[in-house]
């Protein structure tokens, strides 16, 4: 019954070791979104993929990096993981993007934790 | 996004309506309001949306004011499980910007 699959729920690292947090979905969905989300914090987007087009959020680190190979997955990658980067990193799809007449809802998975050492 | 205004936190009884304000004085025509919640170490789940008409589902009802610069998200029987961090968000895109939501506290 799973929709927004986050492997894992916990990822530890180390300070500087490339990371890669994966992401699937069985709702065929066209847009793909990647929140970080601190402790205490609301979540932020870092970027969305609608379909194999690529938003990066203005604000989101060059250390943050994403793939998107097929509808299914997606995949964030932080090159240089540093101790600010510790947070909850979530997954989240929409059928399509709003539009002026329409809007469409997000289904977020359960994230993963991530944990820089 | 238009910019919102929730209280912090907000404590209601198990059993009870309970009723989450959200202030958007600056909301745009296009702009609809969603509420989304957080329970601890989960993600969002989506409440409801609105654009200018009152809205019920399963889970609540959204009473949008007539010039759509306030609305409420009413819970109609508060349950424990409904312990979390509401966000009320203003938005005409397909992204959302959470602000810092309302922490509500259902109790026995």
């Amino acid at each position: 019954d799973a929709m927004v699959i986050q492997n894992p729920r916990y990822q530890v690292t180390q300070f500087g070791k490339p990371v890669t947090l994966s992401c699937s979905q069985t709702l065929n969905h066209n847009v793909m979104y990647w929140y970080q989300q601190k402790s205490s914090q609301a979540p932020k987007l870092l970027f969305h993929y609608y379909d194999k087009d690529f938003n990066n959020e203005a604000d989101t680190p060059d250390n943050f990096q994403s793939r998107r190979p097929n509808t299914s997955f997606c995949f964030l990658d932080i090159r240089s993981p540093g101790l600010g980067d510790a947070a909850m990193y979530l997954c989240a799809t929409s059928r399509d993007r709003a539009g002026a007449r329409w809007t469409d809802t997000q289904y977020f998975g359960p994230g993963t934790r991530l944990t820089v050492l | 996004d238009a910019k919102t205004t929730q209280p912090p936190s907000m404590d209601c009884a198990e059993g009870r309506a309970a009723n989450l304000p959200c202030n958007h004085s600056t909301i745009s025509g296009n702009e609809y309001v969603y509420w989304y919640r957080q329970i601890h170490s989960q993600g969002p789940q989506y409440i409801i949306h609105g654009l200018k008409n009152n809205e019920t589902n399963e889970m609540a009802s959204l009473i949008i004011t007539e010039d759509r610069k306030s609305s409420t998200l009413i819970l109609p029987h508060a349950t424990l499980r409904d312990t979390a961090v509401y966000y009320c968000i203003a938005s005409g895109y397909s992204t959302l910007t959470f602000g810092k939501g309302t922490m509500l506290l259902v109790s026995p």
